[in-house]
């Protein structure tokens, strides 16, 4: 069965560095989504990308955050100066279509120090 | 404002017990549904969707969901549970009317005991 990738599974790194979290959806999706989950939090939505643009994002989605699909296959989000409280779970997802649902990777646990 | 409650926190069941979790949402539009679960470290899997047609949806690993537009719920259920059902569970909604983004319960960890 076709998967959502991401990698790393585990990333730690410094207040203030920047990092890149990386994802390969499901090869014939059109919609890619990232969504994170803070310890003991719920999972939220943080943006949606289709047709190479930014088709919404959430209120957590500020300046510090960009996406970017480079090549066709991977699907970036980069945190330009990471906080302490960017540490979550961040997880990717992509769809063909919503009436298909969802398609979600493992997550990377990023841990800010 | 969009939300989905999951009332119950914790809920353990012996194995072998019926399982229902609930699910309500407060939704300005017509909702799709999903069921999603989560074992430790790992990822969110898809159990059962709903979109429209027949309201109760059958899912993978035995669980089937009721969709109940009157009482804005959408629980989830299974007939006996096994003990590797143990993991967090998930109830989602969207609507392609706010973007088809999905807004989640806080999620219900099932506990199975032998």
């Amino acid at each position: 069965e076709p998967e959502v990738t991401q990698t790393p599974s585990h990333q730690v790194t410094q207040m203030g560095q920047e990092v890149i979290l990386r994802c390969v959806p499901i090869s014939n999706h059109l919609y890619f989504y990232w969504y994170r989950q803070i310890l003991g939090q719920k999972v939220e939505f943080l943006v949606s990308f289709y047709n190479n643009e930014i088709s919404e994002k959430s209120e957590i989605f500020d300046d510090q955050f960009s996406v970017e699909r480079p090549d066709g296959s991977n699907f970036t989000l980069k945190i330009r100066s990471t906080k302490l409280e960017d540490s979550a779970m961040y997880f990717c997802a992509s769809t063909l279509a919503e009436t298909y649902g969802y398609t979600f990777g493992s997550g990377t646990r990023l841990t800010v120090v | 404002a969009q939300s989905v409650t999951q009332p119950d926190i914790h809920i353990t069941v012996s194995e072998g017990a019926s399982l229902e979790l609930r699910c309500n949402y407060s939704y300005g539009a017509t909702p799709y549904l999903f069921w999603y679960v989560q074992s430790p470290g790992q990822g969110l899997q898809l159990l059962l969707k709903y979109f429209s047609g027949d309201t109760l949806v059958q899912g993978i690993k035995g669980f089937e969901a009721e969709f109940k537009r009157s009482q804005s719920s959408f629980n989830l259920r299974k007939p006996s549970v096994h003990w590797s059902d143990a993991a967090e569970y998930f109830c989602a909604v969207g609507a392609r009317e706010y973007g088809n983004k999905l807004v989640f319960g806080a999620g219900t960890i099932l506990r199975v005991k032998s």
